[in-house]
């Protein structure tokens, strides 16, 4: 089955402690995305790669680092996590986007990350 | 910058009745237009797409028209049921130079259908 998979689904931690949420997918998508979701903000991009070893910010890096060794992994790391990264994550797999033409991104179900 | 402006929620119907959800964009270029929906405790999913002007796209159910000159996609439908129950977000595809294309995302709109 097409999917892309997301670990731990529920994560409570504190102020500074560091974590990482992996993401997988088996859809052999060249392009992964990392998305924060928040009340009455809608879905956020953190970070992207287009493929390995090639990744960019989004539009709210900051307190977040990625890295992309292997196609199908894409973890977010959370280096000193703080509350205000409270929040519900997803990551998202697609084909990368070509020239007039933007494919359908697949979401994993979700991290949701409390910083207490 | 590009930004997608979608209807507030949450927006209660009974079975059977009939539903639009207002979506407006602002975009350079020509973006390809989405609308994707969450359901309770799952990640999102894609519902229909538009690639371009006059487009129409649909799925179960659901339509929504690519309008240029109104810069607009609404979601429609015409008898929706109690499993249509969901977050519901407007998307267009916001090209990054040659870096890539982000999904610009609505906020969203929390559909609850009661029988």
């Amino acid at each position: 089955e097409a999917q892309v998979t997301q670990n731990p689904r529920y994560l409570i931690t504190v102020t500074g402690k560091k974590l990482t949420v992996t993401c997988s997918q088996n859809m052999n998508h060249e392009y992964m995305s990392w998305y924060r979701q928040d009340p009455g903000l809608g879905l956020r991009q953190i970070y992207y790669s287009m493929n390995v070893e090639v990744t960019d910010k989004g539009d709210v890096p900051e307190g977040y680092k990625v890295s992309r060794k292997e196609k199908r992994n894409f973890p977010l790391i959370l280096e000193s996590p703080s509350p205000n990264q409270t929040s519900l994550y997803f990551c998202a797999s697609s084909h990368p986007p070509t020239s007039g033409y933007t494919y359908e991104q697949y979401f994993g179900p979700g991290t949701r990350l409390t910083v207490t | 910058g590009d930004s997608v402006t979608q209807m507030e929620g949450p927006v209660t119907l009974s079975e059977e009745a009939f539903l639009t959800i207002n979506c407006t964009y602002t975009a350079t270029g020509y973006p390809s237009l989405f609308w994707y929906v969450q359901y309770p405790g799952e990640g999102l999913q894609l519902l229909l797409k538009a690639t371009k002007a006059d487009d129409k796209g649909s799925n179960k159910g659901f339509e929504a028209t690519y309008r240029k000159e109104t810069t607009s996609f609404h979601l429609e439908k015409g008898s929706v049921q109690v499993s249509d129950s969901a977050v519901y977000f407007c998307a267009l595809s916001a090209t990054m130079g040659q870096a890539g294309t982000a999904l610009i995302f609505g906020k969203g709109t929390t559909l609850s259908v009661s029988s």
